[in-house]
Formats: C-alpha cells, structure tokens, sequence
C-alpha cells in the first residue's frame, strides 16, 4: 500500500501565479480530504469528495480556490491567483467511510 | 459541522510527567478518533471510541469516552520525547473536522 501520495512536496512561487497541489488517494478509499494547516489557524478542512463528487465546500477560503476529482485515483487544488496569505502545508487525505484517516506527506507552499 | 473543543492548546511537561489533552462536544458523538502529529509530519491515527464509557490503552497511553459520549481524554503516562508532538481529536462524521490540537512538548 502506497499511501496517499502528494505532489510537488515543496512549492515556493511568487504571488499572483497560479499553483496546483495533486493528490492520489489510497486505491479503493471513496472520501477524499484537503485540508490546509498553519500555525495561526491549525488543521482547516477546505473541501472533501465521496465517490469523486465535492460534498462540502465551505472551507474553501475564497474564490481563488478550486478542487476537482476528475476520477477515483486523482484530486487537485488550484490557487488563482495566489497570495502570500496562502503560504501554509497543505494536506489531502482519503479514507473509507467510517476509517480512520490516511493522510499525505503534505504540500509545504511559500508565496513570496 | 459541529467542531470539538480541545484543551490545553499548548502543554510542557518534565520527562517522566504524565500528560492529558481534552476534547469536549456539545452533542453527543457518534464515536471519536485520536491522531498524532510529529513535528514536520502528517496526522497519523491512533485510535477510534465508540462505545459510551470505553476506555482502550496504548501502552503509556490511554484514550477514554465519557459516559454521555460528549468528551473524550487522551492520558500519557511518564512522557518520553519520542511522544513529542500534536495530539489531534476528530469526529469521524463525514465532513470530519479535528479539534485545534495540544502540542505537547517534553524537556529531557
């Protein structure tokens, strides 16, 4: 079992480019979790899938932010433009309906 | 969905003290997981509660559920650094949101 597997690990950008933060969930897991952690702020919930179709979205900060799950096996977060507000580590994590969670290493991201 | 409330935020104990972190809920839970982060980690599960008053051990550690399945505690028995870190709780409903954490952090 691969775990959920998270890409780039580290992003650094300037503000104002876009950015995109992939997930790959564990084969078979029908949740999918983004969340967004700070010091400020701590462990922040954005959005979550079942069965690839966003249930909540009302984490999500503003309109700069989107997810999709185009399938089973593939979510990602955009940030249009970013901001350097949005410096923070961003989680996914997936997991089968009443399981625990399984999260990813993380996206530590810096807006300059 | 309702948050649970977990205190203290932050906690520094001695090696050797013992160490409790809290969740509390103004409704009743359906059941309760507990996470743990290391420094520079991800959350990690350590254990789910389900049943009113259960109590489960981990070795040093022990995890209950109150009675009226609205609080549940995590107890570190005689701390070590290795359990230096944040200690989630979380509902798993499925717009599963965690408490705030305790950092705990152990001076050798």
């Amino acid at each position: 079992d691969a775990g959920v597997i998270q890409s780039p690990r580290h992003e650094v950008t300037e503000m104002g480019q876009e950015v995109t933060l992939r997930c790959k969930p564990i084969s078979g897991h029908d949740y999918l979790f983004w969340y967004r952690q700070t010091m400020m702020r701590g462990l922040e919930l954005l959005i979550y899938f079942n069965n690839n179709v966003p249930i909540d979205d009302s984490g999500m900060p503003e309109d700069r932010f989107s997810a999709k799950m185009p399938n089973a096996s593939f979510s990602t977060l955009k940030i249009q433009p970013s901001e350097p507000r949005d410096s923070a580590v961003y989680f996914c994590a997936s997991h089968f309906s009443g399981q625990p969670q399984h999260f990813g290493d993380g996206t530590r991201l810096s807006i300059l | 969905g309702q948050q649970v409330m977990q205190i203290p935020q932050y906690q520094h104990v001695q090696e050797g003290e013992d160490f409790t972190t809290y969740c509390n809920s103004s409704t009743t839970l359906s059941n309760i997981q507990w996470y743990k982060q290391r420094p520079g980690g991800h959350p990690v599960f350590l254990i789910q509660l389900v049943k009113s008053g259960e109590v489960k051990k981990q070795k040093r550690l022990t995890f209950q559920f109150g009675e009226a399945k609205k609080n549940s505690s995590l107890h570190i028995t005689a701390t070590q650094t290795t359990d230096v870190g944040t200690y989630f709780c979380a509902e798993p409903n499925n717009d599963m949101r965690f408490g705030a954490g305790t950092r705990l952090t152990v001076k050798p």
